[in-house]
C-alpha cells in the first residue's frame, strides 16, 4: 500500500513560514490534498490538487508538489494556524492514504 | 449551505454492532461520491470505506473488510455505515465526508464517537 510519511512536528515563530512536508514514491504524479485540524474539531481542507485553495482559505496558504515531497507553506503565520495538518492522496493500491500528521506549534 | 450531521455513535462492547447514519443537506446528495474516515483517540486519520453516488462502486479499507458495509439512500439524503463484530481497535470518532472529482474531501460532519469496550 501507498505511504506518506510527515515530520511529528514542526515549530514556527508568529509572522515566520512553515513548511510542512509530506513525503511518497513519487508522489509528484499524484494529487496531493491538505487538511488542517484544531483540537476537537473535524478536518478542513486548506489545499486540494497540489495548490489550489478552497474559497475562504488565506492566500497565506499554499502548496507545492515534485518528485517525492510535497509541501504546504503557511507565509506569515499566525497563533490561530496551530493545529495539526494531514496530506492525503487517492491512490490505486489503497484509495485515500491519509499521512500520520503534522503539529503545527505557533511558539 | 453544506451541512453533515453523524448520529448512532456509542458504547457498545466487542463483538457487537452500530450502524452510523450521517444526514446530508445543503447540496444536491446524489451527484455525489461519500465516505467515512475514522479517527481513533489521540491518533491520526484513517478512512474507513467510500461509496459512488449510485452505489455502484464501494470500497472498503483493509481493516474494517467484511466486517463494515456502507450504503447510502439518496432519497434520504443519507449515509450509513453498518458495523459488525466490532473491536476495541474501533473505537474512534467517525466523520463522514463528501467527496469531489479530484478525490478529495471538501465538507465534513461534526464526527460521532464510537466506543468499544466491555
Amino acid at each position: 500500500s501507498y505511504v506518506l510519511t510527515q515530520p511529528p512536528s514542526v515549530s514556527v515563530a508568529p509572522g515566520q513560514t512553515a513548511r510542512i512536508t509530506c513525503g511518497g514514491n513519487n508522489i509528484g504524479s499524484k494529487s496531493v490534498h491538505w487538511y488542517q485540524q484544531k483540537p476537537g474539531q473535524a478536518p478542513v481542507l486548506v489545499v486540494y490538487d497540489d495548490s489550489d485553495r478552497p474559497s475562504g482559505i488565506p492566500e497565506r496558504f499554499s502548496g507545492s508538489n515534485s518528485g517525492n515531497t510535497a509541501t504546504l507553506t503557511i507565509s506569515r503565520v499566525e497563533a490561530g494556524d496551530e493545529a495539526d495538518y494531514y496530506c492525503q492522496v487517492w491512490d490505486s493500491s489503497s484509495p485515500a492514504v491519509f499521512g500520520g500528521g503534522t503539529k503545527l506549534t505557533v511558539l | 449551505e453544506v451541512q453533515l450531521v453523524e448520529s448512532g455513535g456509542g458504547l457498545v462492547k466487542p463483538g457487537g454492532s452500530l450502524r452510523l447514519s450521517c444526514a446530508a443537506s445543503g447540496f444536491t446528495f446524489s451527484s455525489y461520491s461519500m465516505n467515512w474516515v475514522r479517527q481513533a483517540p489521540g491518533k491520526g486519520l484513517e478512512w474507513v470505506s467510500s461509496i459512488s453516488s449510485s452505489s455502484s462502486y464501494i470500497y472498503y479499507a483493509d481493516s474494517v473488510k467484511g466486517r463494515f458495509t456502507i450504503s447510502r439512500d439518496n432519497a434520504k439524503n443519507s449515509l450509513y455505515l453498518q458495523m459488525n463484530s466490532l473491536r476495541a481497535e474501533d473505537t474512534a470518532v467517525y466523520y463522514c465526508a463528501r467527496q469531489r472529482s479530484s478525490m478529495h474531501f471538501d465538507y465534513w460532519g461534526q464526527g460521532t464517537l464510537v466506543t468499544v469496550s466491555s
